[in-house]
């Protein structure tokens, strides 16, 4: 069935350095794409999506592109903050089952100031 | 303050003592569902419900029981706790099953 694949974590940085955090999806047709956070303590919320190829979804300086061509969906953001320190999930929605959200493995981020 | 509500936050148990976690969002959400996380496999959903009395299996249902008698309501029900069920849990509700999803602030569930 449809899954994704995140980039294994930890990824620790220093403040306002470059992040990118890779997503790769599996899927049949055309599927809807998410990006979550966890902030330590929380439950997800969602940071950004897009549903259709080229779209590109941002929020709070973070961005991502949906690239049917290579599969992808990886999360960037230019210039993180010791705030942006949470775990970040790549997700999808199957285009034959709206019902079903399946979520990747998670990457840990921490930003050091 | 639009929310979802789950309770307890911390749980152990022992096994085969019947447990239930409560779930309530009060947005008014038709779409509710329950996932459990686990290191290194992420969210994975358990059940999920369409609408009141409308609930359907998940990718890892076994050991578990919802019921939605209520639209604000969605509790997760463990008739006879393993360890294996020891997780993390969440709860998760939208408006329709591909909108915004907005999550609890989960449950530690620990099985001995």
């Amino acid at each position: 069935g449809d899954s994704v694949t995140q980039m294994e974590g930890p990824v620790t940085l220093s403040e306002e350095a470059f992040l990118t955090i890779n997503c790769t999806y599996t899927a049949t047709g055309y599927p809807s794409l998410f990006w979550y956070v966890q902030y330590p303590g929380e439950g997800l919320q969602l940071l950004l999506k897009a549903t259709k190829a080229d779209d590109k979804g941002s929020n709070k300086g973070f961005e991502a592109t949906y690239r049917k061509e290579t599969t992808s969906f990886h999360l960037e953001k230019g210039s993180v903050q010791v705030s942006d320190s949470a775990v970040y999930f790549c997700a999808l929605i199957p285009s034959y089952n709206n019902n079903d959200m399946r979520f990747g493995a998670g990457t840990r981020l921490t930003v050091k100031p | 303050e639009a929310q979802v509500t789950q309770n307890p936050r911390y749980l152990i148990t022992v096994t085969g003592k019947k447990l239930t976690v409560t779930c309530s969002q009060n947005m008014n959400h038709e779409y509710m569902s329950w996932y459990r996380q686990d290191p290194g496999l992420g969210l994975r959903q358990i059940y999920y419900s369409m609408n009141v009395e409308v609930t359907d299996k998940g990718d890892v249902p076994e050991g578990y029981k919802v019921s939605r008698k209520e639209k604000r309501n969605f509790p997760l029900i463990l008739e006879s706790p393993s360890p294996n069920q020891t997780s993390l849990y969440f709860c998760a509700s939208s408006l329709g099953p591909t909108g915004k999803l907005f999550f609890g602030s989960g449950t530690q569930l620990s099985v001995l």
